[in-house]
């Protein structure tokens, strides 16, 4: 079975442009999840989606930071625009049946800006 | 202020040495608890989900268990690759119907 795909793998990029990272969550599963790793805050949740639909955007940390989900298949997690604080990788996660069952999560986009 | 906290940070054991890492938590009110396995350069992998204190799951040589106030993760007779990050997590009551919230992690190094 194909597990959470996220891409791209790395990130580097310059402070101030605009990143893109993209999810595609695990056939069948309507529970997506964004996460944030640094070594000083740990994981983070920035945002839940069920049935496409946001649920809860408190861990969004700025107005900076967009997500999307237009269909089941597909998610993006937008920064525009950039900066160094950013740096950081970010998960994105899957189950069928929200935040209070297990989770399948993605190998992360370690994302740099320089 | 709900919390997890994840202790040691780090542990080194050599192979076939049992031991145990804590997670303990402050939180209004637990939902679940979850364990993760992170190994680097990938996300966490699910490893067991627990409900209520009193409350056990194994799996190999993993053991997890709940009180009210913590968690443990048992590891029999560890091998070199048990080595990993081990992440607690508790979704909670809230306003926020999504509350999850990672503990920091115990990094577990086994040695041959």
């Amino acid at each position: 079975d194909a597990g959470v795909i996220q891409s791209p793998r790395h990130e580097v990029t310059e402070m101030g442009q605009e990143v893109t990272l993209r999810c595609k969550p695990i056939s069948g599963h309507n529970s997506l999840f964004w996460y944030r790793q640094t070594m000083m805050r740990g994981l983070e949740l920035l945002i839940y989606f069920n049935n496409n639909v946001p649920i809860d955007d408190s861990g969004m940390p700025e107005d900076r930071f967009s997500a999307k989900m237009p269909n089941a298949s597909f998610s993006t997690l937008k920064i525009q625009p950039s900066e160094p604080r950013d740096s950081a990788v970010y998960f994105c996660a899957s189950n069928d049946r929200g935040p209070d069952q297990p989770q399948h999560f993605g190998d992360g986009t370690r994302l740099s800006i320089l | 202020e709900d919390q997890v906290t994840q202790s040691p940070e780090a542990l080194r054991l050599q192979e076939g040495e049992s031991s145990s890492l804590n997670c303990s938590y402050t939180v209004s009110g637990l939902r679940g608890l979850f364990w993760y396995r992170q190994d680097p350069g990938k996300g966490p992998e699910f490893l067991f989900t627990l409900y209520s204190a009193g409350e056990e799951k194994e799996k190999e040589r993993l053991k997890a268990t709940l009180t009210k106030k913590e968690s443990f993760l048992h590891i029999t007779a560890p091998k070199p690759e048990d080595s990993a990050t081990y992440l607690c997590a508790v979704q909670a009551d809230g306003s926020s119907a999504s509350k999850i919230i990672f503990g920091s992690g115990t990094r577990l190094s086994i040695r041959p």
